[in-house]
């Protein structure tokens, strides 16, 4: 496989459940992140990850946990989740975090989670 | 708050003719640039980077950025209908900001 793949495409849960998001890179990147978009809305960054250590938390409620064991894996925990929280969840990659620029990220085909 | 603002459109333009999309960014800090495409249901892909002041060339896409006027744009030469699609302008230095995003629509 290529490119960024995440898992499920998509999902429906209850507010009381716990499901995670996953994320692959195959790009041999460094670094991850995890967006949120909403309809009418901008692309909202949720976390940043650089060699598997969180460097971003945007404001973004507990009931979001993201894990990152790897360079190339990101998870996105989810639990006790709010109506508003659905949207699509989208995943991406680029080479490094850290530097003068920031460099092209590359994005899966996302998560489309609804909460019931 | 930093931001990006672009157009939400649509814009319509017919085949073969040149598509200009614009977008202002708040952050006079911004050192990157960038422009996605978005097809329905799809997630954003990249189509074009850009540094420093000036245009940049790629195929039928031109980056061009005014770090002055704040202001980046996109011209898409010779327009297919299957450039149809949402496009994103993103600014930043480290934290992108992305717009709403311009829907383009080319006609047969």
């Amino acid at each position: 496989e290529t490119g960024v793949t995440q898992t499920p495409r998509h999902l429906v849960m209850g507010m009381t459940n716990k499901k995670s998001l996953k994320c692959e890179q195959h790009l041999g990147h460094n670094a991850m992140y995890w967006y949120k978009q909403s309809a009418k809305k901008p692309l909202e960054l949720m976390f940043v990850y650089s060699l598997e250590e969180r460097v971003e938390n945007n404001s973004v409620p507990s009931r979001f946990s993201p894990e990152c064991p790897n360079s190339s894996h990101l998870f996105l925990h989810l639990h006790t989740l709010q109506p508003e929280d659905s949207a699509l969840y989208l995943c991406a990659s680029s080479q490094d975090w850290i530097g003068q620029v920031n460099q092209p990220q590359h994005f899966g085909d996302g998560t489309r989670l609804s909460i019931l | 708050q930093k931001e990006v603002e672009q157009n939400s459109g649509p814009l319509s333009v017919p085949e073969g003719a040149i598509a200009s999309l614009n977008c202002t960014y708040s952050d006079r800090g911004s050192q990157s640039f960038f422009w996605y495409r978005q097809y329905s249901g799809k997630s954003p892909e990249l189509i074009m980077f850009i540094y420093s002041n000036g245009d940049k060339e790629d195929g039928r896409f031109t980056a061009q950025l005014n770090k002055a006027s704040q202001y980046v744009s996109l011209l898409i030469r010779d327009s297919q209908p299957s450039d149809s699609a949402t496009y994103l302008c993103a600014a930043g230095f480290q934290k992108l900001v992305f717009g709403t995003g311009t829907r383009l629509l080319v006609s047969p």
